[in-house]
């Protein structure tokens, strides 16, 4: 049973360039989560897909957007990267909006 | 304002020797409070979810309880591997979304 699977592993932007992070959900699992983590810190939300639309957003710019298609997966797309969106990039899965969260290994982003 | 305060910060233990983790948190209609362990440079992986004040959940070494104000993440005669970051974090009703802690670093020596 695959679990919830990300691409890329890490990636390498500079400053004002557009970055699109890849998220496959666990088997049998139809929402997706998308938050952000900076070192030390918890994740922080960015927002959730259920049925291809945007069910919540946390406190982001509309730099960070995102889709989700037909098999559940989803993209998280950030526009005009600054150094401060450097993190760790996590996606997590669940089965229906409240139910437990399972996580992805992340994508690791560095912004020059 | 939501807050999620997880103490210590980070703890190290001697093998065998047992502790708590604590999180303490403020929130309006919680839905549940989730526990989750983090190897570095990896993802959080879901240990427990707990629903209502009074409930306990065990798997392994491990043991969560909840209150209406806290929960604690019980180490018992923790071993090197149990060495990781554990979060955590709770869902409001009516909210999808979770509301992490910083976490609490737990290294155990052997």
């Amino acid at each position: 049973d695959a679990g919830v699977t990300q691409s890329p592993t890490h990636l390498i932007k500079t400053r004002g360039q557009q970055v699109t992070l890849r998220c496959s959900p666990k088997s049998g699992h139809d929402t997706v989560s998308w938050y952000q983590q900076a070192l030390g810190q918890g994740p922080q939300f960015i927002f959730q897909y259920y049925e291809e639309e945007e069910r919540q957003r946390g406190n982001f710019p509309d730099r960070f957007s995102g889709h989700q298609f037909p098999n559940y997966s989803s993209e998280l797309n950030v526009n005009a990267l600054l150094l401060g969106d450097s993190a760790l990039y996590l996606c997590a899965s669940s089965f229906t909006l409240y139910n437990e969260q399972f996580f992805g290994p992340g994508t690791r982003l560095t912004v020059l | 304002e939501d807050q999620v305060t997880q103490s210590p910060e980070a703890l190290r233990l001697q093998e065998g020797e047992s502790s708590s983790l604590n999180c303490s948190y403020t929130v309006s209609g919680l839905r549940g409070l989730f526990w989750y362990r983090q190897d570095p440079g990896k993802g959080p992986e879901f240990l427990f979810t707990l629903y209502s004040a009074g409930e306990e959940k065990e798997k392994e070494r491990l043991k969560a309880t909840l209150t209406k104000k806290e929960s604690f993440l019980h180490i018992t005669a923790p071993k090197p591997e149990d060495s990781a970051t554990y979060l955590c974090a709770v869902q409001k009703a009516g909210a999808n979304n979770l509301f992490f802690g910083t976490g609490t670093r737990l290294t155990v020596i052997p």
